[in-house]
């Protein structure tokens, strides 16, 4: 059974360029939640996808989007870098059963830096 | 604002010590309280706590919640250097989660 995968591993950009992140979740899971962890700090909720819909959505500016596929697999996009963008991208994948408690699953991450 | 404190931020112990690693949380709507354990780049998940009292146990780790004074503790008991990691502890609220800052433990041999 695969876990959550997350493609590339590492990526380098320039400042002002524009990134997409990939996340394919674990089998059986249909919800993908995306982070932003700085070095040094826990991961920061970016936003949540489920039934291809934004569903929630952290303290992050429009230039962070996203896409949930019907195989639920998801895209982060970031436009116009910024050096702070920096970091690693973990993607979480979950079961969404109504609003029941679950566990949720992390990706091996993308370490994502600007230049 | 909801949010998660961990303490200690840092944390240097031997071999065969026994740490206590705590998360307060502040949040809205509260579901459960997860710890992770991060190496390396992911997370890997330890425990997910719902009910107070109740403690959670896996080999060494041990760990319970207390929704009233709103804190959890995970104990590790004879610790080894392979503990060494940050332990991210969650709050869940809904169908999200926020996150603390993480324990940094080391154990030296």
């Amino acid at each position: 059974d695969a876990g959550v995968t997350q493609s590339p591993t590492h990526l380098i950009k320039t400042r002002g360029q524009q990134v997409t992140l990939r996340c394919s979740p674990k089998s059986g899971h249909d919800t993908v939640s995306w982070y932003q962890q700085a070095l040094g700090q826990g991961p920061q909720f970016i936003f949540q996808y489920y039934e291809e819909e934004e569903r929630q959505r952290g303290n992050f500016p429009d230039r962070f989007s996203g896409h949930q596929f019907p195989n639920y697999s998801s895209e982060l996009n970031v436009n116009a870098l910024l050096l702070g963008d920096s970091a690693l991208y973990l993607c979480a994948s979950s079961f969404r059963l109504g609003q029941a408690k679950y566990e949720q699953y992390f990706g091996p991450g993308t370490r994502l830096t600007v230049t | 604002e909801d949010k998660v404190v961990q303490s200690p931020l840092s944390l240097v112990v031997h071999e065969g010590d026994t740490v206590t690693l705590n998360c307060s949380y502040e949040v809205t709507n509260f579901r459960s309280l997860l710890w992770y354990k991060q190496e390396k780049k992911a997370p890997t998940f330890l425990f997910m706590l719902t009910s107070s009292g109740i403690e959670k146990k896996s080999g060494r780790l041990s760990s319970i919640l207390d929704k009233k004074e709103l804190f959890s503790i995970l104990n590790i008991t004879a610790t080894q250097t392979g503990d060494s990691a940050i332990y991210l502890c969650a709050a869940s609220y809904g169908q999200n989660f926020v996150f603390g800052p993480g324990t940094r433990l080391s154990v030296l041999p």
